[in-house]
């Protein structure tokens, strides 16, 4: 299983950006990234994902680098809502929904 | 549309009892994968279910296992608990035919082994 490598923790103030980083360097050329994030008390949510391309939607923002070992999770304000686990997954192209989590990273954000 | 629905939500086992855990998979959803959560720890997974048949397993004893219905709900069964089966228990369904890779989850069973 390819792994991921994130900090355990960062912190952010409300309403700034905030930019999640992830490690990855053993990725195969047909690895998704994916990044999921578990709010307290619930279960992990999708956020994004993407091959070699950057990706936007209405949550976030998805910075891969061109040699896709790296790649950043950008929350463009930050709510306190987003106060979460984030975790980076690598998914092999046919792996089907057999996703690895790491330990993830914790975001506070600061009022 | 409705969500991923787990039961029980919270529930205390002895070491050596079984226990079963149900999911309904989200609507139009036909694949059901399993994950336990310990605490402090991210989800590991357990097995995924399509069309009834196992098809993925990640590194968990046989004393786990699983069912798919016709409906697309599953079951996860654990046989023999043992105080580490403590967790928080996450089912999650996705389609994957459409192999977004977006998977939904409940909100989890929460079980202790005393």
């Amino acid at each position: 299983d390819a792994k991921t490598t994130q900090p355990n923790s960062m912190e952010s103030n409300e309403e700034e950006p905030v930019h999640l980083p992830c490690n990855h360097s053993t990725i195969s050329g047909t690895d998704y990234i994916h990044w999921y994030r578990q709010l307290p008390s619930q279960g992990p949510e999708y956020v994004i994902h993407g091959l070699t391309s950057n990706v936007n939607n209405r949550m976030a923002s998805l910075a891969i680098a061109e040699d896709r070992k790296s790649s950043t999770l950008i929350l463009h304000r930050a709510t306190l809502r987003d106060a979460a686990v984030y975790y980076c997954i690598l998914r092999a192209y046919n792996g089907g929904n057999q996703f690895y989590f790491g330990t993830g990273t914790s975001l506070t954000v600061i009022p | 549309e409705t969500g991923v629905t787990q039961s029980p939500t919270h529930l205390i086992k002895t070491r050596g009892q079984q226990v079963t855990l149900r999911c309904s998979s989200q609507s139009g959803h036909n694949t059901v994968s399993w994950y336990q959560q310990a605490l402090g720890q991210g989800p590991q997974f357990i097995f995924q279910y399509y069309r009834e048949e196992e098809n993925g397993r990640g590194n968990f004893p046989p004393r786990f296992s699983g069912l798919q219905f016709p409906n697309y709900s599953s079951e996860l069964n654990v046989n023999a608990l043992e105080l580490d089966d403590s967790a928080l228990y996450l089912c999650a369904s996705s389609s994957l035919a459409e192999n977004t890779g977006e998977l939904f989850f409940g909100e989890g069973s929460r079980l202790t082994v005393l």
